[in-house]
Order: structure tokens, then sequence, then C-alpha cells
């Protein structure tokens, strides 16, 4: 089954305490995203990697780093989360191009920052 | 900066109810703008796109159509299962690499049978 795979699905963790969120897509798409998803503001791109080796900020980038090491994976890392990182996290791929059609996103991580 | 407004924030709807949904946007030079449905607990499923005013796409009871300004989803005669959040994205005209993409808030929609 075509899909995109987050782990974990929920986390609680304290402020300051590393993490990270992984993502996985079986579907050889190059391209692949992270967003944030918080309640009255919508979805927020944070990063978002072209293809291999390729990465640029998206809207709200401070605070995180990304990876793409492998085509099929990206993960989002807080090095030092903070309670304003509280947030629903969604990441996506699709195929190559300029156009956002068919973005597959996968079913979330819901992190809490203490 | 690039705004997405979507309106009303909640709609209730008794089965069968026709009724609207408005995504209003800024951008410089709109590439695309696209509509997503989103269940609770789920990442958004994609569900139409749009590149120029005048367009329409419609699937099953969803329609949507775009002006210059704003765009529309039509839900026609709705059922239950129509049931979720539905989210307004616009891509801005491509500078150089420019893959950014803005989300409006939502509308969630609750039909009622």
């Amino acid at each position: 089954e075509a899909q995109v795979t987050q782990n974990p699905r929920y986390l609680i963790t304290v402020t300051g305490k590393k993490l990270t969120v992984t993502c996985s897509q079986n579907m050889n798409h190059e391209y692949m995203s992270w967003y944030r998803q918080d309640p009255g503001l919508g979805l927020r791109q944070i990063y978002y990697s072209m293809n291999v080796e390729v990465t640029d900020k998206g809207d709200v980038p401070e605070g995180y780093k990304v990876s793409r090491k492998e085509k099929r994976n990206f993960p989002l890392i807080l090095e030092s989360p903070s309670p304003n990182q509280t947030s629903l996290y969604f990441c996506a791929s699709k195929t190559s191009g300029t156009d956002y059609n068919e973005q597959f996103f996968g079913p979330g991580t819901r992190l809490t920052v203490l | 900066e690039d705004q997405v407004t979507q309106s009303p924030e909640a709609l209730r709807l008794q089965e069968g109810e026709s009724s609207s949904l408005n995504c209003s946007y800024t951008v410089s030079g709109l590439r695309g703008l696209f509509w997503y449905r989103q269940d609770p607990g789920k990442g958004p499923e994609f569900l139409f796109t749009l590149y120029s005013a005048g367009e329409e796409k419609e699937k099953e009871r969803l329609k949507a159509t775009l002006t210059k300004k704003e765009s529309f989803l039509h839900i026609t005669a709705p059922k239950p299962e129509d049931s979720a959040t539905y989210l307004c994205a616009v891509q801005r005209g491509s500078r150089g690499n420019d893959y950014k993409l803005s989300f409006g808030a939502g509308t969630t929609v609750t039909v009622r049978a």
C-alpha cells in the first residue's frame, strides 16, 4: 500500500530534550515536506526537500532541522524543543515537479513539549 | 506575504442541504489553488487543483470554482460522510525554485442525517 508513515504518532517530552520524528514514504517520491498544524493557523510549512541532499526552509523553520540522506526518509529534528513547538506535525510527499498535485500526507505526530 | 482566509470557520448542514465554502487569497502570482479534505485524526487528502480564473473541477458532490481573488467549494446535497475539515492552499508563481505552499485555517463541515 502506498503510504507515508510517521513515528512516533504521539510524543510528550520536556523542554530541551532533543527529539527526532521520522518520516518514510514508499512511493519513490522525490519531494518531501514537513508541516505543523495549529488551531486557527492552519498548516504551515517547516522545511521541504526536492530530492536527496537538497532541502530548503518553509515559512516556520526556526527551531527545526531536517536531513535527506535517503530518498524515502525525511526526519524532523528538534534539537532543543520548547513549549511553543507543541503542535500536530505532518509529513508529506509527492512526485517531482513544481506543482503540488497529489501531495500525500502522513497520519500526523502529536507533540507536546512541557 | 501570502494570505489565505477561509470562511466560515464551521458549517453545520442538514443532509441534502447544499452550501458553499469560501477561500479568499492574496498571493503574488497564483500558480495553483488546492483543496484538501481532512478527517479527524488523519492527514489531509488531496481533492482538486485549480490554475486559472474560471476553472471548475467536480468530484461526486463537490465542485470547486476559482476567480481572481477567491475560490468556492460547493457541496451539493451533502451526506453525513461529507463531514470533514476542508482546507484551501495556494502556491505562488514560480520565482526561481519557489515551492512554498500557504494554507488557510480550514472550514469544518458537519452534516447531520
